[in-house]
């Protein structure tokens, strides 16, 4: 079974809209984290955003928003005031277990996220 | 945050030939690096867990033979692509991370290998 999951493969946006692209995980481990990637054509992977399974309130940083429904088991990524610079490809990953930096993060499908002018 | 390099950003080989890919975190000890595979348009796949000073471990369906992994120190890994065929061209990546709780996992910038 798909551990993480991201149901659009491809989005479009409007400049200077909000956008929440979709992740939805699959875990029975009570503890783990949930992180965002952005990758550009350059294929370098952009560290976004962590939410950790434990956390109180939803994380933020800067534009981007985590919407964390955990009952859901939902990580919707929201950027705010989209800019043409965010066209890039997004994915959302997990890595099981809190306590242990040296667990590998498992990867959804990506969604590719295309900013219009 | 912490930095981890990659070598080479890209190689064209020749079908037979065998080439290595150098990863390295920085400004900090990493005793565990992975190796992830990314075919154009599609996601990351873990190929293996690198290990410090033992064997690596692989994800099931990737042969250990031709992927041949190295971690020899603290701050650098090493895969080699023995025998590369035109179905090895893709784009590898490496993730380490610093001791403890992690907030971050820190990627390099990738190897584009292309096999003719």
């Amino acid at each position: 079974a798909q551990k993480i999951t991201q149901t659009q493969p491809g989005m479009f946006v409007q400049e200077k809209e909000a956008v929440t692209l979709d992740c939805t995980y699959d875990t029975s481990d009570p503890s783990y984290g949930l992180f965002w990637y952005k990758q550009p054509s350059s294929g370098e992977m952009i560290f976004l955003i962590y939410q950790g399974s434990y956390d109180q309130q939803n994380a933020t940083e800067g534009r981007y928003s985590l919407n964390f429904q955990k009952a859901r088991k939902s990580a919707n990524l929201v950027i705010s005031a989209s800019q043409l610079g965010d066209s890039a490809m997004y994915f959302c990953a997990m890595r099981e277990g809190l306590r242990n930096a040296g667990n590998m993060l498992t990867f959804g499908g990506g969604t590719r996220l295309m900013v219009k002018p | 945050g912490a930095v981890v390099s990659q070598h080479p950003s890209w190689v064209i080989c020749k079908s037979g030939t065998s080439v290595k890919i150098e990863c390295r975190s920085l400004d900090f000890q990493a005793t565990t690096m992975f190796w992830y595979r990314q075919f154009p348009k599609q996601s990351l796949m873990l190929m293996a867990t690198s290990n410090e000073g033992s064997k690596a471990t692989y994800e099931q369906g990737v042969e250990k033979d031709k992927f041949l992994i190295n971690h020899a120190s603290l701050t650098l890994s090493t895969l080699t692509v023995t025998s590369a065929h035109p179905e090895d061209s893709s784009f590898y990546i490496c993730s380490a991370h610093p001791p403890g709780l992690a907030r971050e996992q820190f990627f390099g910038p990738g190897t584009r290998l292309t096999v003719l």
